[in-house]
């Protein structure tokens, strides 16, 4: 059974860090990994998703790898908001199946 | 790019009643959608994934009779919950899968219930 684990649970970082969030899951047959940004109370928002053949996606500040035989992704963004405050979720596909399984989210914080 | 509408986003019920949490694609066919529930704190935890024109799968431990989905065209799913109790309090979440070039995943805004 495929388990998704992100750490840390929570950041707190002042605005203008780079900083990483990691992403690490058990089985390594999957098909595409996807980090999505929830606000409180809010749905999901898609950041990027990598493609199991890929290692890596970009947009704007945000970058994503993918090291699939570790079993690991991690999500960098630079030079962080005050804007950038949510909770990061990671989530991955299996390989003839379309279900999503998530981590639990990495809550961040960028302070002013 | 692609939207979910889910309505409705809050919605408080007495115990015993059933609610309707509508999820809509408004400008792409979802050949299929899924149906999330989360708890404070927690992850997105899967309950069903729904097909158009055919009978939603259920993961394990999700009680069919009391989560009712229906997929009738590409564009709508609803999930009905029956005779609602408080330990059905939380958030709902639906998503629908985009194929062909605009392939991902979106999601709605999500569904707050909560059963008095």
């Amino acid at each position: 059974k495929q388990e998704v684990t992100q750490i840390p649970a929570a950041l707190s970082v002042p605005e203008g860090e780079n900083l990483v969030l990691n992403c690490s899951f058990t089985d390594s047959a999957i098909y595409n990994l996807q980090w999505f940004r929830q606000d409180p109370g809010k749905g999901l928002t898609s950041l990027l998703l990598i493609q199991s053949s890929q290692r890596e996606q970009t947009s704007g500040r945000l970058n994503a790898s993918l090291d699939k035989s570790s079993g690991r992704s991690t999500l960098y963004i630079a030079a962080s908001q005050p804007g950038d405050s949510a909770t990061y979720l990671c989530a991955v596909s299996q390989g003839g199946s379309e279900k999503l399984v998530f981590g639990k989210g990495t809550k961040l914080t960028v302070n002013p | 790019g692609a939207v979910v509408s889910q309505h409705p986003s809050r919605v408080i019920c007495k115990s015993g009643t059933s609610v309707k949490i509508e999820c809509r694609s408004l400008d792409f066919q979802a050949t299929t959608m899924f149906w999330y529930r989360q708890f404070p704190k927690q992850s997105l935890m899967l309950m069903a994934t729904s097909n158009e024109g055919s009978k939603a799968t259920y993961e394990q431990g999700v009680e069919k009779d009391k989560f009712l989905i229906n997929h009738a065209s590409l564009t709508l799913s609803t999930l009905t919950v029956t005779s609602a109790h408080p330990e059905d309090s939380s958030f709902y979440i639906c998503s629908a899968l985009a194929g062909g070039n605009n392939y991902g995943y979106t999601f709605g805004s999500g569904t707050r219930l909560t059963v008095v």
